[in-house]
């Protein structure tokens, strides 16, 4: 069945740094989603990614959909506290099937 | 307020016995999601729904049941069966499969 992990699994920063999650799916997908989970909570939504080769920015947030549609990656420039949380790639393979959520990616800040 | 609530946020239960934890949405979603979240791991699908009156197992749907019989409520049976059934549980729900999921707050279940 269809796979997609995350690396890093874990990831330490110092408040300033940048930060960045890969995601690698076993198939080509038909698009890709980025959530966000803070410590405690639920996943929350950021952002879908649709087109070969999408690059999306919210702020400082930089998401990439591979030439490929089988990776995308997520790039936080200059991170701050409050960008704590679990990162989560989930990815859609078309034909009304289910999402696929990867291994996610645990981003601390540091003062 | 539009949203997806699960209920209750905490539950403990004795080895051997089923519980059923509870989905609903009012966001007139046709597609819904339950997920398993163990500590430090991602999340795994157990069952999906599409429609009303349909629904898929996931990836690890051994020792889970659930029901669609309302398009607004998906609740998901956690039986004897389940080998290992404390977790954090997430429901959630989306127009279309494949399109943005909203998450509830999940269901912290404890068997003891």
């Amino acid at each position: 069945g269809q796979q997609v992990m995350q690396i890093p699994q874990y990831q330490h920063v110092q408040e300033g740094e940048d930060f960045t999650t890969y995601c690698n799916s076993s198939t080509t997908l038909s698009n890709i989603q980025w959530y966000k989970q803070r410590p405690g909570g639920h996943p929350v939504f950021l952002i879908q990614l649709v087109k070969s080769g999408e690059v999306k920015k919210q702020k400082r947030l930089t998401f990439q959909f591979g030439e490929a549609k089988k990776n995308s990656s997520l790039h936080i420039t200059a991170t701050q506290t409050t960008d704590v949380g679990t990162y989560f790639c989930a990815g859609g393979a078309g034909g009304g099937n289910k999402l696929t959520f990867g291994t996610g990616t645990q981003l601390k800040v540091e003062l | 307020d539009g949203g997806i609530t699960q209920s209750p946020k905490y539950l403990f239960r004795k080895e051997g016995q089923n519980v059923t934890l509870s989905c609903e949405q009012n966001l007139n979603h046709d597609a819904m999601y339950w997920y398993r979240q163990d500590p430090g791991q991602g999340l795994r699908l157990i069952y999906y729904s599409q429609i009303v009156n349909d629904f898929q197992k996931g990836d690890i749907a051994e020792g889970y049941s659930v029901s669609r019989e309302k398009k607004e409520s998906f609740p998901l049976t956690v039986t004897s069966a389940q080998k290992n059934p404390t977790a954090f549980y997430l429901c959630a729900s989306s127009i279309t499969p494949n399109t943005e999921a909203f998450f509830g707050q999940g269901t912290r279940l404890t068997v003891v």
